[in-house]
């Protein structure tokens, strides 16, 4: 009974090898973020959607795109990777914008860069 | 300015004891929510305990209270009789309602339980 769901765990790649990670919800909620976490660190917010609405954090690098193709689906791709965007990956969903509402995340996505 | 400051980078508890958690929050928003977020070693985010800026009480959720001091602009996690599997980083996060793209997380507290 997963709600946010993430594939793979673990992924490894090669410096400058285009990578995408997944995310899948369950909830049907609207909003559908990326946070980027490095070790013993906050998450860092990259984008997130409302509904289809792409919006991108100022600070997020153009080297991060991402697609939802769908209300339950959306992905991560790295199109460059550099040794700095090794990190922890988290997925969350949350039904919509509103203050009282909490972020459902994912078991996230262990990147490493080699 | 810093939308949330945990000043305690790490703590250490005694099993069975109870334990608070720092929080301060700076927001101008009348409407804003509070969360509490657990991260064990294995990576997900677990959300723990809610606290609206108009809720009179002080949230609790079994063992996790929340202690909000509204005019102080503080909301403490006290966790009550600590497990060995509370050690994890925690999290403090808020939301607010005319800034609602942004889910600003603090930097974490990192609590050991120990035996």
């Amino acid at each position: 009974d997963a709600m946010v769901i993430q594939n793979p765990r673990y992924q490894v790649t090669q410096f400058g090898k285009p990578v995408t990670l997944s995310c899948s919800q369950t909830l049907n909620h609207n909003v559908m973020y990326w946070y980027q976490q490095k070790s013993s660190q906050a998450p860092k917010l990259l984008f997130h959607y409302y509904d289809k609405d792409f919006n991108n954090e100022a600070d997020t690098p153009d080297n991060f795109q991402s697609r939802r193709p769908n209300t339950s689906f959306c992905f991560l791709d790295i199109r460059s990777p550099g040794l700095g965007d090794a990190a922890m990956y988290l997925c969350a969903t949350s039904r919509d914008r509103s203050p009282s509402e909490k972020l459902f995340f994912g078991s996230g996505t262990q990147l490493s860069v080699l | 300015a810093q939308k949330i400051t945990q000043t305690q980078p790490g703590m250490f508890v005694q099993e069975k004891e109870a334990v608070t958690l720092d929080c301060t929050y700076d927001t101008s928003d009348p409407s804003y929510g509070l969360f509490w977020y657990k991260q064990p070693s294995s990576g997900e985010m677990i959300f723990l305990i809610y606290q609206g800026s108009y809720d009179q009480q002080n949230a609790t959720e079994g063992r996790y209270s929340l202690n909000f001091q509204k005019a102080r602009k503080s909301a403490n996690l006290v966790i009550s009789a600590s497990q060995l599997g509370d050690s994890a980083m925690y999290f403090c996060a808020m939301r607010e309602q005319y800034n609602f793209n942004k889910f600003y997380f603090g930097s974490g507290t990192k609590l050991n339980v120990k035996p």
